[in-house]
């Protein structure tokens, strides 16, 4: 069974600084996994993807994640935080077997801090 | 490319009458679709999946006659939500899969969401 689960459900960086949010998932077979972001009363946006090819994954608005399946991890990262970064993220998980369902984690609240 | 729109982007209804949200995928086939509902500060929750000229598959405790789910053709789902009370008060979200992008392939677009509010 697929599953995910993002750590922290907030979090607060100043304007500048890294940024890293948490993901873990749980899969029966080999994931694939999503990074989105959603601000206020809107749809969800692709930042980046992991489907079996390169373990580091280069998304849009300068956001990266690296695949790790000794961790079962796929954190989010973004070197310098920007005003505009500050939304809602998801992390999620398909089976690439059936590549049917998403499975949503909680969510990760991003602040930034001017 | 890959975009899906929702129609529309906001609603407002008094209890007990039936709202229609459309969920389009502009430049592709979605032969699969799904529909979320999403509570404030909370996850999306898959409701059903809508395949192309066959019944949706709910999700457990989604009511198949409160909120019915039409998917007549390659581009368009429609979520009706019937009998509506404030307690269906939501945004509502769809989704769209194109089996013919083989770099898509488990990729889902979202459409932009539709918030229901019932008076």
């Amino acid at each position: 069974a697929q599953s995910v689960t993002q750590l922290d459900s907030h979090v607060s960086v100043s304007e500048g600084t890294p940024v890293l949010l948490r993901c873990n998932y749980s899969s029966s077979y080999s994931p694939s996994l999503f990074w989105y972001v959603q601000h206020p009363n809107k749809g969800l946006q692709l930042l980046l993807k992991y489907t079996s090819a390169a373990t580091l994954v280069k998304g849009i608005n300068g956001f990266e994640a690296e695949f790790k399946k000794s961790e079962t991890s796929f954190h989010l990262t973004k070197p310098s935080a920007h005003m505009s970064d500050a939304a809602e993220y998801f992390c999620v998980v398909s089976d690439t077997n059936t590549g049917n369902q998403f499975y949503f984690g909680t969510g990760t609240s991003l602040t930034v801090i001017p | 490319g890959a975009v899906v729109s929702q129609h529309p982007s906001r609603v407002i209804c008094k209890s007990g009458t039936s709202v229609k949200i459309e969920c389009r995928s502009l430049d592709f086939q979605a032969t699969t679709m799904f529909w979320y509902r999403q509570f404030p500060k909370q996850s999306l929750m898959l409701m059903a999946t809508s395949n192309e000229g066959s019944k949706a598959t709910y999700e457990q405790g989604v009511e198949k006659d409160k909120f019915l789910i039409n998917h007549a053709s390659l581009t368009l789902s429609t979520l009706t939500v019937t009998s509506a009370h404030p307690e269906d008060s939501s945004f509502y979200i769809c989704s769209a899969r194109d089996l013919y992008l083989s770099s898509s392939y488990n990729e889902q677009f979202f459409g932009p969401g539709t918030r229901l509010t019932v008076l």
